[in-house]
């Protein structure tokens, strides 16, 4: 079956530009998570859905960033006023979350960003 | 900070003979457990997971050790091949918190045929 799409997978961006990223979860699974990973790094924890809604965005960086769910399936990252420090990949996953039982992340691909 | 770290941040075989990873943690209260593989140009791919009430766990060519008194995973990869060349994760759930997943910084596996 399908797994967790992203789009696009590579942007390239000027600095103060705005950008959108989006994420197809794999159908039916309810969590979805973004993660930021820097060159040579670990992943970064950066917001939780649990269907439409966000119970955690502690882990976005700054008020430039947010992150919408419509409909409990696609998720859009957006980026505003980019800056070089936010040149990463950035990392979806989705999860047939299920109360009280933890289960993988599934992960897409990524999207590369650059910001010149 | 992290909780998950590894000890060892590259790990060189030669094709053939089994990998050990390893991976300490410091949170008592994680009670789920991911073993990630992540190629180049790739996302994380899930291989394997344990939860903490359970030591041992295998999966095709893979096996995942839990010590909790110790606070200790590791991966075993068994008759490593150039196509496990990559980044291997641990990552982390802690207790209370069941639904962010904690990664380590990972370790670079590279297979020499």
């Amino acid at each position: 079956g399908a797994g967790v799409s992203q789009s696009p997978s590579n942007k390239v961006t000027e600095k103060g530009k705005d950008v959108e990223l989006r994420c197809d979860p794999i159908s039916g699974h309810t969590a979805l998570y973004w993660y930021r990973q820097s060159l040579g790094q670990g992943l970064e924890f950066l917001i939780y859905f649990q269907g439409n809604s966000a119970p955690d965005k502690s882990g976005l960086p700054s008020d430039r960033f947010s992150a919408e769910r419509t409909g409990g399936s696609v998720s859009t990252l957006t980026i505003q006023r980019t800056q070089q420090e936010d040149s990463a990949v950035y990392l979806c996953a989705s999860s047939p979350k299920i109360r009280d039982r933890n289960s993988p992340l599934h992960f897409g691909n990524g999207t590369r960003l650059t910001v010149t | 900070g992290e909780s998950v770290g590894l000890h060892l941040p590259t790990l060189s075989v030669q094709e053939g003979d089994n990998s050990i990873i390893n991976c300490a943690y410091s949170n008592s209260a994680s009670d789920y457990f991911i073993w990630y593989k992540q190629e180049s140009g790739k996302g994380p791919q899930f291989i394997i997971d344990i939860r903490s009430n359970m030591d041992k766990r295998q999966g095709q060519r893979v096996t995942v050790l839990l010590n909790k008194t110790v606070k200790h995973l590791s991966l075993q990869i068994a008759a490593t091949q150039p196509g496990d060349s990559a980044v291997y994760f641990c990552a982390e759930i802690r207790g209370g918190s069941n639904y962010k997943l904690t990664f380590g910084k990972g370790t670079l596996l590279t297979v020499n045929p």
